[in-house]
């Protein structure tokens, strides 16, 4: 089974700074894809960011990019110029190819931002 | 506007009762997908439906039940043999394959057992 493991429960970063959440995962597949999820106080789960294993170029979105390390796992989310509103928890998750498109998530980093 | 909502926002139920938990989407979506989250531990699978009148079991599926019975629509049922209910439930669903893998979420439900 696929396992996806967040190793920081708590992160912090100050206000303007940069912040890296890591994210492992375990699989035996060669197809898959990879989330980062944002769910704020209000409990709304808003994705972030995506990354299609097959692709070598790390995915971005604005002030959120990706380090996709397939060969060791990891898929690690920065988030440059942090803003207030950037704080909530993140959770990262795991999507195996095909047509079943269920998610398996990590327990989730819960991130402060201070002002 | 389209989206998925899922009704109550709280819920209270009393130890021993069934209590049903709504979620819809207008969105034309085939899969639909049930998730629990307990603090410290992530979002773990429920139940998930691919299309209607089908469903499968997820992670932790026991003492809770579901029906399909419209592309619409995937209603929880908490029943009295889940143990530890109390917890907030996600609903989520997925449009068909392609581009679009990513699941959209409800806003949730927050269930307590009194």
């Amino acid at each position: 089974a696929q396992t996806v493991t967040q190793s920081q429960p708590e992160m912090s970063v100050q206000e303007a700074e940069t912040v890296t959440l890591s994210c492992t995962y375990d699989t035996s597949e060669s197809d898959y894809y990879l989330f980062w999820y944002k769910q704020p106080p209000s409990r709304q789960m808003i994705l972030v960011i995506r990354q299609e294993a097959y692709k070598q170029q790390n995915a971005t979105e604005n002030r959120f990019s990706v380090n996709f390390q397939k060969a060791a796992k990891s898929f690690s989310l920065k988030i440059s110029d942090s803003q207030l509103g950037d704080a909530a928890m993140y959770f990262c998750a795991y999507r195996l190819g095909g047509s079943n498109y269920k998610l398996t998530f990590g327990k989730g980093t819960l991130l402060t931002v201070n002002p | 506007d389209g989206g998925i909502t899922q009704s109550p926002k709280y819920l209270f139920r009393k130890e021993g009762q069934n209590v049903t938990l709504s979620c819809e989407q207008n969105l034309n979506h085939d899969a639909m997908y049930w998730y629990r989250q307990d603090p410290g531990q992530g979002l773990r699978l429920i139940y998930y439906s691919q299309i209607v009148n089908d469903f499968q079991k997820g992670d932790i599926a026991e003492g809770y039940s579901v029906s399909r019975e419209k592309k619409e629509s995937f209603p929880l049922t908490v029943t009295s043999a889940q143990k530890n209910p109390t917890a907030f439930y996600l609903c989520a669903s997925t449009p068909p394959g392609g581009f679009y893998n990513e699941q959209f979420f409800g806003p949730g439900t927050r269930l307590t057992v009194l």
